[in-house]
């Protein structure tokens, strides 16, 4: 069974700095993975996705993330943190083979706080 | 072209009441999918519709739940004598296809239960 665990419930940085959050996923097939972002009151929104092509994704908002099959991890990152980068994130494995309609399993989220 | 509207954005309902939370995909997406959320918990999987079908209800507690996505209108969650342990937010997401093709969020129903 696919699963995916985000090993940080927060996480705080100053503005300016890297942002590093961390995700691995359990999955018996090739995995879809995705990073969400939820902004307080606000619905969630797709940062990227990662689906066998190219190991490294670039989202939107400055923010990418690495699929290292050897380490089963997901990391999302980004150079350099904005106060408008505070929400929480939710990494997420697609838990049915490409192509077939599964549903999305959902970490617990890690909570990003951005410091002036 | 409008994103996934839900309504209401918050509910209150006593013990023993129903709540009808309502989900509108995105304009030419048939696939809605049903998600909760506890607090200090990421989203749970509870069902994947398409028009006047049930996919997949593996996520739906056995009692007292149900959905429906008819021909014409919205999707609708039920739930019937709600419970305290009912108090979540939820949230609806429609799809093109399946879940591996972008799915797109609406901003949730908090439901609280008294």
């Amino acid at each position: 069974a696919q699963s995916v665990t985000q090993l940080d419930s927060h996480v705080s940085v100053s503005e300016g700095t890297p942002v590093l959050l961390r995700c691995n996923y359990s999955s018996s097939y090739s995995p879809s993975l995705f990073w969400y972002v939820q902004h307080p009151n606000k619905g969630l929104q797709l940062l990227l996705k990662y689906t066998s092509a190219a190991t490294l994704v670039k989202g939107i908002n400055g923010f990418e993330a690495e699929f290292k099959k050897s380490e089963t991890s997901f990391h999302l990152t980004k150079p350099s943190a904005h106060m408008s980068d505070a929400a929480e994130y939710f990494c997420v494995v697609s838990d049915k083979d490409g192509g077939s309609q599964g549903n999305l399993i959902f970490g617990k989220g890690t909570k990003l706080s951005v410091k002036p | 072209n409008a994103g996934v509207m839900q309504n209401p954005r918050h509910l209150v309902r006593r013990r023993g009441q129903e709540a009808r939370l309502r989900c509108s995909p995105m304009k030419g997406h048939s696939h809605v999918y049903w998600y909760r959320q506890l607090p200090e918990e990421g989203l749970k999987f509870m069902v994947y519709l398409q028009k006047e079908n049930i996919i997949d209800e593996s996520g739906m507690p056995k009692e007292r739940f149900s959905a429906e996505f008819p021909k014409e209108g919205p999707s609708i969650l039920r739930i019937q004598q709600v419970v305290r342990g009912d108090s979540a937010a939820y949230f609806c997401a429609s799809s093109v296809q399946g879940m591996n093709t972008e799915a797109f969020f609406g901003q949730g129903t908090r439901l609280t239960v008294v």
